[in-house]
């Protein structure tokens, strides 16, 4: 079945630096969405993506929808200390069809040392 | 800012116990959703509902499961009988048009934490 395989699973970095992971599929996505959870919360949308090859920020974060439609990444630029939290990438279950469902990926945990 | 709210935060129960879980979506979509969370995995889709009716259920959404939206504003997810395995974080989410394209995107609530005993 459709499986999102997220890299890496977890990251230790110093407060101010860049943060890159990323998200991968066997399958084609029509839509790549990347949430954030903190401890004990729900997941918080934090970039949808629609289109091949898109690229989009939001604040210091910055996405893209891989052009063969099988990956995603998720840069965060500068980091903080509230960035700390897992980022998990998300995609719609059946590709164009139904409800669209999301599945979701393991997730990466960031940790960020001030 | 709208959100999705659930009642209860935290529930125990003993195994075999009913449960209801209670959300009340953002109030403009058409599109409600319940997943889960075991302690440390990812998150998993249970069952997705439109139009007063399940649409789409996983194969974790067994006959234990039931959902309904008996007003206006409320949908609950009920577990029969309780068993160990049920212990996770239920997640409501609800959307404006249905997952997988623009309006799709789904708003989660906080959660409610299940401790079956």
């Amino acid at each position: 079945g459709q499986q999102l395989n997220q890299s890496p699973q977890s990251m230790f970095i110093q407060e101010g630096e860049d943060v890159s992971m990323n998200c991968t599929s066997s399958s084609i996505f029509n839509t790549w969405l990347w949430y954030k959870q903190d401890p004990g919360e729900g997941p918080v949308l934090l970039i949808a993506l629609y289109k091949a090859g898109e690229l989009t920020s939001n604040g210091r974060l910055t996405a893209q929808f891989g052009i063969t439609r099988k990956d995603s990444f998720l840069n965060i630029s500068a980091s903080i200390p509230s960035d700390v939290g897992i980022y998990f990438c998300a995609g719609p279950l059946n590709y164009g069809g139904s409800q669209g469902n999301l599945i979701f990926g393991k997730g990466t945990k960031l940790s960020v040392k001030p | 800012e709208p959100e999705v709210t659930q009642t209860p935060s935290h529930q125990v129960t003993q195994m075999g116990q009913e449960v209801i879980l209670r959300c009340v979506p953002i109030s403009n979509h058409l599109y409600f959703y319940w997943y889960r969370q075991i302690l440390g995995q990812k998150v998993e889709f249970l069952v997705s509902f439109y139009n007063n009716e399940i649409s789409e259920k996983s194969e974790i959404f067994d006959d234990q499961f039931s959902v309904e939206r008996p007003d206006g504003s409320n949908f609950t997810l009920k577990i029969r009988s309780t068993k160990l395995e049920d212990s996770a974080m239920y997640f409501c989410a609800s959307s404006e048009a249905g997952a997988g394209g623009p309006g799709g995107e789904l708003f989660f609530g906080e959660g409610s934490r299940l401790t079956v005993l």
